[in-house]
């Protein structure tokens, strides 16, 4: 059974930078595309990017000038920076294995961490 | 951007009864959709991929439908546990984006 389990400060400063490591265990990050997705009151669920195995990566043209996910395979970890933080930033951060298998249809988010709330604040 | 659209925000339901939640994309999405399942305080859980497939362990009282632009998500004989919000997913074109939930609320 894959387990994903969030990690990293609580309380940030607003124009520091926001930064989370997810540990994976239970199964191997060398395949699968590994996911942040943030949940806040008012903007929902709100997919923040991707690192694949391969080294590529995809962001949300949203945040795509501030943010950045990356990869530690040889602690099967993945993580998150988020730069010049604000109250927007605020949410509850997951992270999620998403499963692609385009011939068979197979696109979705099929493991999460429990998810970190982290506050942006002075 | 897809926006995805759910309907009705909040639904109250007895215990037993059957319920249907719809999504609506603004483009056509094929069959790249997702349901997920969130409890209060937990992360969302995966209950249907690709429109209509059951993911491995969610009980048969879910079900999902449609393609194109419109979905559906229906829950048979309302379980206690299953009072939760509901959110759908594209998975057509990046970004990948959520509908804006529906609560399930009981009666």
């Amino acid at each position: 059974q894959v387990h994903l389990q969030e990690s990293g400060p609580r309380l940030v400063r607003p124009s520091e930078t926001l930064s989370l490591t997810c540990t994976v265990s239970g199964g191997s990050i060398g395949t699968y595309y590994w996911n942040w997705i943030r949940q806040s009151p008012g903007k929902g669920l709100e997919w923040i990017g991707y690192f694949y195995y391969t080294g590529s990566t995809k962001y949300n043209p949203s945040l795509n000038s501030r943010v950045s996910i990356s990869l530690d395979m040889p602690n099967n970890q993945f993580s998150l920076k988020l730069t010049s933080a604000t109250a927007a930033d605020t949410a509850t951060y997951y992270c999620a294995r998403r499963i692609v298998d385009g011939p068979g249809g197979i696109d979705h988010f099929d493991y999460w961490g429990p998810g970190i709330l982290v506050t942006v604040s002075s | 951007d897809i926006q995805m659209t759910q309907s009705p925000s909040s639904v109250s339901a007895s215990v037993g009864d059957r319920i249907t939640i719809t999504c609506r994309a603004t483009q056509n999405i094929d069959r790249w959709l997702a349901w997920y399942q969130q409890q209060p305080g937990k992360a969302p859980k995966l209950l249907i991929y690709g429109a209509s497939n059951l993911q491995s362990g969610v009980p048969s009282r879910f079900s999902g439908s449609g393609s194109g632009t419109d979905f559906t998500l229906t829950i048979n004989s309302l379980h206690p546990e299953d009072f939760a919000d509901y959110y759908c997913q594209q998975a057509h074109s990046f970004p990948l984006t959520f509908g804006q939930g529906t609560r399930l609320e009981i009666k």
